[in-house]
């Protein structure tokens, strides 16, 4: 089974509306991670995590909030999707025992109509 | 924040060819890494080289940190090793990776 899990793995949806992208881990790995990708763009900085208590804005949180209901589960929100919030979506995991190597998930790729 | 650029963006290869990617940053780092971002979208992490040199198989990466560069070798190029390639890099204390915009590699059979 994979380490770091998505879920869903497509979405489509409209403006306007709700949606969470949920992430779970099974690592034991303390900090988690949320990121986008656009094309050309590279991998942007959402949200982190270091551990249950503790939340972070990335490079570009606007739009965006977390929830880290459990060492093992970083949930990812979009209040009121748009349509440039249409990307693929990445979790990863990692820590200080691995030399912080971040390890992700398979991705969620989310159009916003 | 630190910055990260990649060299070339976009690279076309024959089978059996070799290559060298290029990772430069603006300050001294704390970790630096390489993915590899598969045609279907998955990113696995290639190699941990904040300095130094690494082998696995084909692949090699060196880091000078002093003149804030890294680069990846691919050596006799395969099909499988299309893909998107990363280098993400932390400084100072948080070890909260910046990502370059990656270069883009096509191998052709």
């Amino acid at each position: 089974d994979a380490d770091v899990t998505q879920t869903p793995r497509n979405r489509i949806t409209k403006t306007g509306k709700r949606i969470m992208l949920e992430c779970s881990q099974t690592k034991g790995h303390d900090r988690m991670y949320w990121y986008r990708q656009d094309p050309g763009l590279g991998l942007r900085l959402i949200y982190y995590s270091f551990d249950v208590k503790d939340i972070n804005k990335g490079e570009i949180s606007d739009g965006y909030s977390v929830s880290r209901q459990a060492q093992a589960k970083f949930s990812l929100s979009l209040e009121s999707a748009i349509p440039n919030q249409t990307a693929l979506y990445f979790c990863a995991t990692s820590d200080l025992y691995s030399q912080e190597t971040q390890y992700f998930g398979p991705g969620t790729r989310l159009l916003v109509l | 924040g630190i910055q990260v650029e990649q060299s070339p963006p976009d690279l076309i290869l024959q089978e059996g060819a070799n290559s060298t990617l290029r990772c430069n940053f603006s300050d001294s780092v704390n970790n630096l890494q390489w993915f590899h971002q598969n045609p279907w979208g998955q990113l696995i992490n290639l190699f941990y080289i904040p300095s130094g040199t690494k082998q696995n198989g084909r692949l090699s990466a060196t880091t000078v940190a002093t003149e804030r560069y890294s680069l990846l070798y691919i050596s006799s190029s395969q099909t499988t090793d299309s893909g998107v390639y990363f280098c993400a890099v932390s400084s100072g204390g948080s070890y909260i990776p910046t990502f370059g915009r990656g270069t883009s590699l096509i191998v052709h059979p």
